[in-house]
């Protein structure tokens, strides 16, 4: 089954800074990818997810991912957060047959 | 659309008990999938059901047992519970097709279950 590594355990950013959250999966066929996030106290809910095509996708609240092949990355961005990002990010690779794998997440603390 | 219903929302067990958790995915949903979420640990996969049948299973002991009803509804259940099986138990579905490709992967997440064994 395939495998997946999120870099960053904590993350502590001001409001406005850049953020790059990493992901990489381990898996030798085809993968569908995907970011869910959980806000305090909410339901995972997805942020954006990778099918094929433009190996950039745009998501909600301005984030975006980057899936670069060759790398086996899926790396989360966004260039200016805000106090309301503060949540726990995760990263999950899907296979066939709905197998779905999740990262350990990443937590993200956004200072006003 | 009702989103994906848990019951129930908090149990508290002692050890050596065992548990049965619940899940209603959303309407027309076939697939439905367990995770245990811990702190530090992120989800974790506990299997996946779609008509009636386990496809997927994670790497837990067998004491974690599942099944899934005509109407996609599933349970869970844990035997002999361990202070370790202590978490936040999510329940998934997805509107996953059969075999080949899965552009259904996309999962709905329900509130969780929170266990707490003492």
């Amino acid at each position: 089954a395939q495998s997946v590594s999120q870099h960053n355990h904590h993350v502590i950013l001001s409001e406005a800074a850049s953020l790059e959250l990493g992901c990489n999966y381990s898996y030798g066929g085809t993968v569908n990818l995907f970011w869910y996030v959980q806000y305090p106290g909410q339901h995972l809910q997805l942020l954006l997810k990778y099918f094929s095509g433009d190996p950039l996708v745009k998501g909600i609240k301005g984030f975006e991912a980057e899936f670069i092949k060759s790398k086996f990355s899926f790396n989360l961005r966004k260039p200016s957060v805000q106090w309301s990002d503060t949540a726990e990010y995760f990263c999950a690779v899907g296979a066939n047959n709905n197998d779905m794998r999740f990262g350990a997440g990443t937590r993200l603390t956004v200072k006003p | 659309k009702a989103g994906v219903t848990q019951t129930p929302r908090y149990l508290i067990k002692t050890r050596g008990q065992q548990v049965t958790l619940s899940c209603s995915p959303i309407s027309g949903h076939r697939s439905v999938s367990w995770y245990q979420q811990t702190p530090g640990q992120g989800l974790q996969f506990l299997f996946e059901y779609f008509s009636e049948t386990q496809r997927n299973k994670g790497n837990f002991p067998g004491r974690f047992s599942g099944r899934q009803f005509s109407n996609s509804r599933s349970e869970m259940n844990v035997s002999t519970l361990e202070l370790g099986d202590s978490a936040l138990y999510l329940c998934a579905s997805s509107p996953a097709g059969g075999s080949g490709r899965a552009i259904y992967n996309e999962q709905f997440f329900g509130p969780g279950t929170r266990l707490t064994v003492l």
